[in-house]
């Protein structure tokens, strides 16, 4: 059964610093892996998808890194705002299944 | 952009009641998804419809069922409603294949009383 965690649970950051939230998953045979943005009380907003052949993503100001072989994926948040504050999500699919991680709450201090 | 739009953002239903949670997505896409999330828990995937009046089970189907009658509707049946199936309810849709992504609707909040 595929188990996904995210490290650290919480994290609370200055703006403009750059953020760094970890994903891990333990059965490396997937088809790809989705972060995504859930704002308190609402539903998931998705923010990138990699291709298990592919090493990373890019969109705006979020780069997400894919090492498959060691089950371990990165995203990364550049100068961030306050307005990034949330909970942020990682899923990995094994065929149409996604497995989800518990999620990094995410708070950016004005 | 792809819509995912859900009934109701709040109900609130009393225990016994056979309650219907609706789902419609704008993009033609042939998957779509029903999971509830708690907290400690996470998302959990209850049903999963791959194509108009298919149907297979997720990890979590007991007190559901569900109905795809048309490729854009994707409806969530609690046929009994009970206390613990009090939750955030989310669905989402996507196109058929490997690397294609999952969008998801504003959720439900389900309460039953």
């Amino acid at each position: 059964k595929q188990e996904v965690t995210q490290i650290p649970a919480a994290l609370s950051v200055p703006e403009g610093e750059n953020l760094v939230l970890n994903c891990s998953f333990t059965d490396s045979a997937i088809y790809n892996l989705q972060w995504f943005r859930q704002d308190p009380g609402k539903g998931l907003t998705s923010l990138l998808l990699i291709q298990s052949s592919q090493r990373e993503q890019t969109s705006g100001r979020l780069n997400a890194s894919l090492d498959k072989s060691s089950g371990r994926s990165t995203l990364y948040i550049a100068a961030s705002q306050p307005g990034d504050s949330a909970t942020y999500l990682c899923a990995v699919s094994n065929d149409y299944k996604l497995s989800f991680g518990a999620g990094t709450t995410v708070t950016v201090r004005a | 952009d792809v819509k995912v739009t859900q009934s109701s953002r709040y109900l609130v239903k009393r225990t016994g009641e056979k309650v219907f949670l609706e789902c419609v997505q704008d993009m033609d896409h042939e998957n779509m998804f029903w999971y509830r999330q708690d907290p400690g828990l996470g998302l959990r995937l209850i049903y999963f419809s791959y194509d108009v009046k298919m149907k297979e089970k997720g990890d979590i189907p007991e007190g559901y069922s569900v109905s795809r009658e048309k490729k854009e509707r994707f409806s969530l049946i609690l046929e009994s409603a009970s206390t613990n199936q009090t939750s955030m309810y989310l669905c989402a849709s996507r196109r058929q294949g490997d690397n294609q992504p999952q969008h998801f609707g504003d959720g439900t909040r389900l309460s039953i009383l």
